[in-house]
């Protein structure tokens, strides 16, 4: 089983329309989860973290479930602009002075229809 | 935000050459450094994490004679692939966390611009 677990996609979707991502993750001490944003043949940047208590940024809502080890991302009246590839990014410590581990999931191929 | 600026940012090179790329942190301290690869299609995937001043942890399967890293400063890591072939053809990654906050678990990685390295 992976580590970080995502939606296959691609989600072709119309302009405007309401679109959500789903990931799972296998390891119970994972410890920080965020969303990057990965456009075509460019590096991952960070698009939001992810919280317990669920965070919203503008159209971006994001959704963290530890009992069942689940994320989500729910974008909203969705722009042209989104069109990329969503990582699920879950962070590990794998040791006590701090070291950690970034997984990312494979990603999820979004393209907004005009 | 924090600035990682790694260079090339693409490079093509013959079959049996070395190459090296280079992961600076231009505005913060870089103790940890980190190494991805990431083949078409597919995710990145962790090749080794590098620790300034001590030797790099690689990730199983990665190979540390074929893959040397070297950390030598706070603001500086080198990937360097020797002896290429084709299928190391690929993009390379390198990702800093800032080491004031490296107990904070909740931090951002901040990612170079990567290299596509392309071995005929």
């Amino acid at each position: 089983r992976k580590e970080v677990e995502q939606d296959p996609g691609p989600f072709n979707v119309p302009e405007g329309a309401t679109v959500a991502f789903n990931c799972t993750y296998s390891n119970s001490a994972s410890q920080s989860f965020f969303w990057y944003r990965q456009d075509c043949r460019k590096e991952p940047k960070l698009l939001m973290s992810v919280y317990s208590s669920g965070n919203e940024d503008g159209r971006f809502t994001a959704q963290l479930n530890r009992a069942s080890q689940y994320i989500s991302l729910l974008i909203r009246d969705s722009k042209l602009s989104d069109s990329a590839t969503y990582l699920c990014v879950v962070n590990i410590r794998i040791s006590n002075f701090g070291n950690e581990k970034l997984t990312f999931g494979t990603g999820t191929r979004l393209t907004i229809i005009p | 935000g924090a600035v990682v600026s790694q260079h090339p940012s693409w490079v093509i090179c013959k079959s049996g050459t070395s190459v090296k790329i280079e992961c600076r942190s231009l505005d913060f301290q870089a103790t940890t450094m980190f190494w991805y690869r990431q083949f078409p299609k597919q995710s990145l995937m962790l090749m080794a994490t590098s620790n300034e001043g001590s030797k790099a942890t690689y990730e199983q399967g990665v190979e540390k004679d074929k893959f040397l890293i070297n950390h030598a400063s706070l603001t500086l890591s080198t990937l360097t692939v020797t002896s290429a072939h084709p299928e190391d053809s690929s993009f390379y990654i390198c990702s800093a966390r800032d080491g004031r906050r490296k107990l904070i678990v909740d931090t951002e990685a901040f990612f170079g611009q990567g290299t596509r390295l392309t071995v005929v």
